[in-house]
């Protein structure tokens, strides 16, 4: 299994671009999410879906959007890229919290840069 | 919501030494608190986690404790090895629901060969 993977790696965006974070997983996991993670401060929830279809507002939401058509794709949408959206962004998935393995797991992140 | 609070959020220790890092929460309904490990470049990796019917859990050369009473938790790294130096989140969790997992801000350990 890849686990969860996510492209690109690097990425530089103008002012005012938009583009796609993708993220993909391979181990059936009914959760997906979406962290960003600035310096010093941790992880902090954008959106989060519970399975195909269905996508919910975590902690961050402004400025991003989101879409689950697949159980394996979660892709992460900047419309109109700002300074603030610079910073590493995390995909993660997980079992439903049902069973008794809820735990994330994360890719390797995306390093954004908003000039 | 819940609010993790981590410390130290240095910590440099002697290869061959033990390392404790220690966690606060806020939300008296936490019962679920993972700790996890974060390598220069990579994502967060889950190295143990607790549950609130359990004071304390071990892994090899890792344990966590937990105090509900005090609302805190640490994780303690005995015989560090340089492979132990990462960046490492606590997090706290009032469900087994990921949705509401509240991460602290990291803790950067650094074993000193």
């Amino acid at each position: 299994n890849a686990g969860v993977t996510q492209t690109p790696k690097f990425r530089i965006l103008k002012i005012g671009q938009s583009m796609t974070l993708q993220c993909t997983q391979d181990m059936n996991h009914n959760y997906m999410y979406w962290y960003r993670q600035d310096p010093g401060m941790g992880l902090k929830l954008i959106y989060y879906s519970v399975g195909a279809g269905i996508t919910d507002k975590g902690e961050v939401p402004n400025g991003y959007n989101v879409s689950r058509s697949t159980t394996e794709d979660f892709p992460l949408r900047l419309e109109l890229a700002a300074p603030s959206q610079t910073s590493v962004y995390f995909c993660a998935s997980s079992y439903s919290i049902v069973t008794t393995q809820p735990h994330l797991h994360f890719g390797n992140g995306t390093r954004l840069t908003v000039t | 919501g819940e609010n993790v609070e981590q410390h130290p959020s240095t910590l440099s220790v002697q290869e061959g030494d033990s390392a404790v890092i220690k966690c606060t929460y806020s939300d008296s309904a936490s019962n679920y608190f993972p700790w996890y490990k974060q390598e220069l470049g990579k994502g967060p990796q889950l190295i143990i986690d607790i549950r609130s019917n359990v004071g304390e859990k071990k892994d090899q050369r890792i344990a966590v404790t937990l105090n509900k009473t005090a609302k805190h938790f640490s994780l303690h790294i005995t015989e560090t090895q340089p492979e132990d130096s990462a960046v490492y989140f606590c997090a706290a969790s009032p469900t087994y629901g990921n949705n509401r997992l509240a991460f602290g801000k990291g803790n950067q350990v650094v074993v000193i060969p």
